[in-house]
């Protein structure tokens, strides 16, 4: 249980264009999803906290207007790279939190990520 | 501010040795610890977790070992293998559902 789906995988777009990932619980409902963004050999920093039904909270550092989180129901949140640089090539991770039962807090599942490569 | 850091970027060891991979925490009130393995181009894996009101705690293969004197999280890995190389991160979550991720270890398993 606790899958974790990410859409597109990888990702090469021209600069100034826009890029979608799509971020899908698959067997659970996920109220609160979250984005990361991780650069070569580098830990994962990150983004936003996505909640379903609300608007999301960036990170200090992160321009929302640049990078639009949407979270439209309980299994989906989505990811807007809008006006893409080559700057912004990175592989970018969505997680969502899911219980581990028995008691335990929840945790946070991650999807496969999306290498966002932009030209 | 909330900051997790790794003692060692690199281990490399033998197959079938024992790994540990430390990790060094700076909040006090951070009350969950996890560790992830990634892959080359993956995402993070769910390896293990404990609570601050644990010491240790046991999975297959797996242990992890809190010390909140000295703000000191590690990860052993009995019998180690090369399907276990990867990057080993270590997370906190203090106090919010947050996790503040540790810049990771490399680890390699040499056959």
């Amino acid at each position: 249980g606790a899958v974790v789906s990410q859409h597109p995988s990888w990702v090469i777009c021209k600069s100034g264009t826009s890029v979608k990932i799509e971020c899908r619980s698959l067997d659970f409902q996920a109220t609160t999803m979250f984005w990361y963004r991780q650069f070569p050999k580098q830990s994962l920093m990150l983004m936003a906290t996505s909640n379903e039904g609300s608007k999301a909270t960036y990170e200090q550092g992160v321009e929302k207007d640049k990078f639009l989180i949407n979270h439209a129901s309980l299994t989906l949140s989505t990811l807007t790279v809008t006006s893409a640089h080559p700057e912004d090539s990175s592989f970018y991770i969505c997680s969502a939190r899911a219980p581990l039962g028995g008691g335990a807090p929840d945790t946070q599942y991650f999807g496969p990520g999306t290498r966002l490569t932009v030209l | 501010g909330e900051s997790v850091g790794l003692h060692l970027p690199t281990l490399s060891v033998q197959e079938g040795d024992n790994s540990i991979i430390n990790c060094a925490y700076s909040n006090s009130a951070s009350d969950y610890f996890i560790w992830y393995k990634q892959e080359s181009g993956k995402g993070p894996q769910f390896i293990i977790d404990i609570r601050s009101n644990m010491d240790k705690r046991q999975g297959q293969r797996v242990t992890v070992l809190l010390n909140k004197t000295v703000k000191h999280l590690s990860l052993q890995i009995a019998a180690t293998q090369p399907g276990d190389s990867a990057v080993y991160f270590c997370a906190e979550r203090g106090g919010s559902e947050k996790l503040v991720f540790g810049k990771g270890t490399k680890l390699t398993v040499n056959p």
